[in-house]
């Protein structure tokens, strides 16, 4: 079985700011895929960035990276120079050995303009 | 692209009675999925689609659950005898399949209340 935990329901950044947020996942998998889905109020899911297990570089994705610590199980996102609608809830994301999606429970993220 | 549609939108219905929804995904796309969002949660999945083969489904898909795709197009997720614990937004996502295109794309979701 695979699980993600997202340790912070609610996060807040001020405009222009950067803030992280952070993710741990268990997995017995040897080849997984991690991710950052957007859910933005009433609006459909997003893929933010996405990140292959076999890849020690970071990925990045414009002003969304990634610290993945596959060691640590680890797998944070940072977001720069914060955008108004960067306000969202945020999912952190484990695919391996399936086609199926697992979730964390998700961060509420607030953009302070 | 038009993007992956679902209908309906919402759907209020009474304990015991059965309801069905539909989910068009992006044309192309040969890969389908339900997943199931309750209040304050991230989404869980039910169901995955390879054109009309049913090839996973979660524990959480109960006898009550069935869903079909029957010419590897739209699909439906029928429930019978709804529960107030089926509340919930169901979310449909579709994928290429292609090993240069992982994304799953999502749908707009189906909000059930169950009274």
């Amino acid at each position: 079985a695979q699980t993600v935990t997202q340790s912070q329901p609610e996060m807040s950044v001020q405009e222009a700011e950067t803030v992280t947020l952070s993710c741990t996942y268990d997995t017995s998998e040897s080849d997984y895929y991690l991710f950052w889905y957007k859910q933005p109020p009433s609006r459909q899911m997003i893929l933010v960035i996405r990140q292959e297990a076999y890849k020690q570089q970071n990925a990045t994705e414009n002003r969304f990276s990634v610290n993945f610590q596959k060691a640590a199980k680890s797998f944070s996102l940072k977001i720069s120079d914060s955008q108004l609608g960067d306000a969202a809830m945020y999912f952190c994301v484990i695919q391996g050995g399936s086609e199926k999606l697992v979730f964390g429970k998700g961060t509420k993220l607030t953009v302070n303009p | 692209d038009t993007g992956v549609s679902q209908d309906p939108r919402h759907k209020i219905t009474k304990r015991g009675q059965n309801v069905t929804f539909r989910c068009d995904p992006i044309s192309e796309h040969n890969r389908l999925y339900w997943y199931r969002q309750t209040l304050g949660q991230g989404p869980e999945f039910l169901t995955y689609f390879q054109n009309e083969a049913q090839l996973e489904k979660s524990r959480l898909l109960s006898d009550r659950f069935s869903a079909e795709r029957p010419k590897g197009s739209f699909s439906t997720l029928e429930i019978q005898r709804t529960e107030q614990g089926d509340s919930a937004m169901y979310l449909c996502a579709s994928s290429s399949g292609r090993p240069d295109s992982y994304e799953q794309y999502f749908g707009p979701g189906t909000r059930l209340t169950v009274t």
